[in-house]
């Protein structure tokens, strides 16, 4: 069965380091999302991607955060200047397209910040 | 706004008893509610869903059910078993026609053998 994969599983990185998650959606998919979950707590949105533009974006990604998707295949998160409170674990999702609803979600890339 | 919430946020239960978790939502437009199980330090995993056309339904051990006049639904898990501990999430759409899900909080749910 087709799964969503990230790249790295787990980033340690210093505070005011650029960071790059990668994330490969299930290929057939057209709408893709990025989530974060800070240890212990709910999953939040960050940002929604659709037809190479970002479609909608929370107040959590601020202008530290960017996404592309360079290729066919690849879906990035960037934050240019990590800040402590970054530490958190990153989900990408995809799903199909309108009228199908399920998410499939990437096995996430733990990111921490020091 | 959009919220989700969700209760309780930890259950214990023993081995074979079921357990029941609630959410409710305000955006009346959501039609999609999505239950995820998540395991510590992995993604979260689909395991039901229901579409506002319908009031249940069911899949072996688990079912949801959805009150779209109250604006909420709830996940049940019969005959519950030590592997069914995880954190449950219950989720559902925005208004804004993106698709993004908004979760609730979780709840930590403890089957004792």
């Amino acid at each position: 069965e087709p799964e969503v994969t990230q790249t790295p599983s787990h980033q340690v990185t210093q505070m005011g380091q650029e960071v790059i998650l990668r994330c490969v959606p299930i290929s057939n998919h057209l709408y893709f999302y990025w989530y974060r979950q800070i240890l212990g707590q709910k999953v939040e949105f960050l940002v929604s991607f659709y037809n190479n533009e970002i479609s909608e974006k929370s107040e959590i990604f601020d202008d530290q955060f960017s996404v592309e998707r360079p290729d066919g295949s690849n879906f990035t998160l960037k934050i240019r200047s990590t800040k402590l409170e970054d530490s958190a674990m990153y989900f990408c999702a995809s799903r199909v397209g309108t009228g199908d609803y399920e998410q499939y979600f990437g096995p996430g890339t733990r990111l921490t910040v020091t | 706004g959009e919220n989700v919430e969700q209760h309780p946020s930890t259950l214990s239960v023993q081995e074979g008893d079921s357990a029941v978790i609630k959410c409710t939502y305000s955006d009346s437009a959501s039609n999609y509610f999505p239950w995820y199980k998540q395991e510590l330090g992995k993604r979260p995993q689909l395991i039901i869903d229901i579409r506002s056309n319908v009031g249940e339904k069911k899949d072996q051990r688990i079912a949801v059910t959805l009150n779209k006049t109250a604006k909420h639904f709830s996940l049940h898990i019969t005959e519950t078993q030590p592997e069914d501990s995880a954190v449950y999430f219950c989720a559902a759409p925005s208004s804004s026609n993106t698709g993004k899900l908004i979760f609730g909080q979780g709840t930590t749910l403890q089957v004792k053998p």
